[in-house]
């Protein structure tokens, strides 16, 4: 079955890199997704991995993926107090319709 | 386009009464999806459609709750009676179909029920 997980929280001071780490259990995965949830407003996607990569850079997120060890993660370079949010980490698995399973999130604290 | 659309944003009402969530998709998307967000489960899909029909209502937590979308631009969620432990945020988000697209999502209706 499909399941997502991701640790609750992770505090990370302004200008340091922050990792925010996702494990899953499908191995029929097709794609991985990041989205950011603000405060008060819906997850907006951040960016997407197809599974036969194992790296995307785009801009400030850097998003690696270790297939054999089902481990996804995003990398947020100079991490800005405008950047502390909720991170969904979410998987889409092969053979389903548009289902798409997410993790429980990470509440990202940024520090002046 | 305007994206995602969800009315209301917030909704108070009493136990027992029936309150009604709508939602308006992005043109074109084919897919619709329900979703609740609480602290204690985080996000749950309810239920999704594609092409106005129903796929997947396997999340409803029971029958007081019924969706339906009667056309590509419109979709509601009811829940009658509403209770306390009902109080969530709901979600609408939708997506086209097209497998590497990600869902886009409305800015959610807080309901509390007292």
């Amino acid at each position: 079955g499909e399941d997502v997980e991701q640790s609750l929280f992770l505090s990370v001071r302004e200008g340091d890199s922050s990792v925010i780490n996702c494990t899953y259990t499908d191995s029929s995965s097709t794609y991985l997704y990041w989205y950011k949830q603000e405060p008060g407003a819906g997850l907006q996607l951040l960016t997407y991995i197809f599974s036969n990569m194992d790296m995307k850079q785009d801009q400030r997120l850097t998003v690696l993926l270790n297939k054999k060890d089902k481990h996804l993660s995003l990398r947020i370079a100079d991490t800005q107090t405008g950047d502390s949010a909720i991170y969904f980490c979410a998987e889409r698995v092969s053979g389903g319709y548009q289902k798409v399973t997410f993790g429980t999130g990470t509440k990202l604290q940024v520090i002046p | 386009d305007a994206g995602v659309i969800q009315s209301p944003r917030h909704e108070v009402t009493e136990m027992g009464q029936e309150v009604t969530l709508r939602c308006k998709p992005i043109s074109g998307h084919d897919y619709l999806f329900w979703y609740r967000q609480t602290m204690m489960r985080g996000l749950e899909l309810l239920i999704y459609f594609n092409n106005n029909v129903p796929i997947d209502d396997s999340g409803m937590p029971e029958d007081r709750f019924s969706a339906k979308m009667p056309n590509a631009s419109f979709s509601t969620l009811k829940i009658q009676p509403s209770e306390p432990r009902d109080s969530a945020v709901y979600f609408c988000a939708s997506s086209p179909e097209g497998r590497r697209e990600g869902y886009t999502f409305g800015s959610g209706t807080r309901l509390t029920v007292v």
